[in-house]
């Protein structure tokens, strides 16, 4: 197995510039994650979905969307990067929505925006 | 809102000496409780959690932490530092109800001397 997956690993963006990112997990897991990582703030969460079929937003939703395109795999989408977006961006996945499941984490997407 | 603190940015500790690592929370009820460990340009990985009951839980890697309820602490410890511990790690909480979303500290990171 491979686990959670992310790509890409690394990417610049010029502001404005749009992109998505791609998490994949073959673990059968019903819940997934989408978390950003700055220095000293630990993560924080920007999306989640707690099963196929629905989203709802974390702690920092704004500047992003997603898209659980099925049960393996959760996308996240800049629509015009800024900045602040600079970050690394990392993928979880967890058997269910219930708070007491192991959340299972990918490498990690380093984003520089300009 | 739930917060979580780890009042240490950086450790320096001695191969073979103790570790301790400090994280305090704010919440409104006892919350689920969780250590997670990033190795260098990695995703992060679960060491243990606690959820009820015995208030000291031992996890991976030789690591433990322990509940104390009237400090709303739950601090980490391994006995005996290998040089393979220089990690970051982060603290996280969890709601027992509306989900599994994580609040994290903003992480300590480890370095160990030989």
């Amino acid at each position: 197995n491979a686990g959670v997956t992310q790509t890409p690993k690394f990417q610049v963006l010029k502001t404005g510039q749009s992109m998505t990112l791609q998490c994949a997990q073959d673990m059968n897991h019903n819940s997934m994650y989408w978390y950003r990582q700055d220095p000293g703030m630990g993560l924080r969460l920007i999306y989640y979905s707690a099963s196929e079929g629905t989203t709802d937003k974390g702690e920092v939703p704004n500047g992003y969307n997603v898209s659980r395109l099925n049960k393996r795999e959760f996308s996240l989408r800049l629509e015009s990067a800024a900045p602040s977006q600079t970050s690394v961006y990392f993928c979880a996945s967890s058997r269910t929505g219930n708070g007491q499941e192991t959340q299972y984490f990918g490498p990690g997407t380093r984003l520089l925006v300009l | 809102a739930q917060s979580v603190t780890q009042p240490d940015i950086h450790i320096t500790v001695s191969e073979g000496a103790s570790l301790e690592l400090r994280c305090n929370y704010s919440y409104g009820a006892t919350p689920y409780l969780f250590w997670y460990v990033q190795s260098p340009g990695q995703g992060l990985q679960l060491l243990l959690k606690y959820f009820s009951g015995d208030t000291l839980v031992q996890g991976i890697k030789g690591f433990e932490a322990e509940f104390k309820r009237s400090q709303s602490s739950f601090n980490l410890r391994k006995p005996s530092v290998h040089w393979s511990d220089a990690a970051e790690y982060f603290c996280a909480v969890g709601p027992k109800a509306a989900g599994n979303k994580l609040t994290f500290g903003g992480g300590t990171r480890v370095l160990v001397k030989p």
